[in-house]
């Protein structure tokens, strides 16, 4: 039973353009909602995030946005760049402690 | 040190054999944890420690898994009697305690990618 969806095991975008990667859950006790990059070789690192009480974040080319009604997530970058080639992964946090779920990852391919 | 470290990087093993991974959190951060990630997958939650005990072991998948941290820094992963599927990423991560937005962002280590022959 999969809490957090990631429907788009790939995505290819141009340089310049705009990479849009979405996520997906079922369960609304969800509060804090994290975007890991990860490169091959490397451990996930953090991205952006947003907590429940907002609907938009944004940090430079980067930012998130939460429709809790529809529980869905996404992450908009523009302009995409070659160097954000990388595995993008939604991570959620819900209950006790800071226990992420992560979705099974979108692989973003931005060509130059 | 600057950032989570994980030893070792590589491990390839036997079926059957003990197998120990070790991580380093970051100094000052409380919260540790341990994922697992498979091919095509995200990380999965193992366990997750809160200085020296274990606040939440749910995620581990039966009892040939354990990990200590028996000074609230570094953390041991041991499994016994592996299997073929065990074979996985293990990461490390690690958070200030408590709440708000820094003790929400796990720093994770690069990982110790397991092969069980």
């Amino acid at each position: 039973d999969q809490q957090v969806k990631q429907n788009s095991p790939s995505l290819s975008v141009q340089e310049g353009r705009i990479s849009i990667l979405n996520c997906d859950y079922t369960n609304s006790m969800f509060d804090y909602f994290l975007w890991y990059k990860k490169y091959p070789a490397e451990g996930p690192t953090f991205l952006i995030s947003i907590s429940s009480i907002k609907d938009k974040n944004e940090d430079g080319r980067f930012t998130v946005f939460l429709n809790k009604s529809a529980k869905h997530l996404s992450l908009h970058i523009v302009p995409s760049q070659p160097g954000d080639s990388a595995v993008y992964f939604c991570a959620l946090r819900g209950g006790y402690g800071n226990k992420l779920v992560f979705g099974a990852g979108t692989i973003l391919r931005v060509k130059s | 040190g600057a950032g989570v470290s994980q030893t070792p990087s590589n491990k390839v093993t036997e079926k059957g054999k003990y197998v120990e991974l070790r991580c380093d959190p970051i100094s000052g951060h409380t919260a540790l944890y341990w994922y697992r990630q498979s091919l095509g997958q995200g990380p999965e939650f193992l366990i997750y420690f809160q200085g020296t005990g274990a606040a939440d072991d749910s995620g581990l998948p039966n009892d040939r898994f354990f990990a200590v941290r028996p000074e609230g820094s570094v953390s041991t992963l041991k499994i016994q009697r592996t299997e073929r599927g065990d074979s996985a990423v293990y990461l490390c991560a690690s958070s200030l305690a408590g709440v708000g937005a820094g003790a929400n962002v796990l720093t994770f280590g690069a990982g110790s990618r397991l092969t069980v022959l």
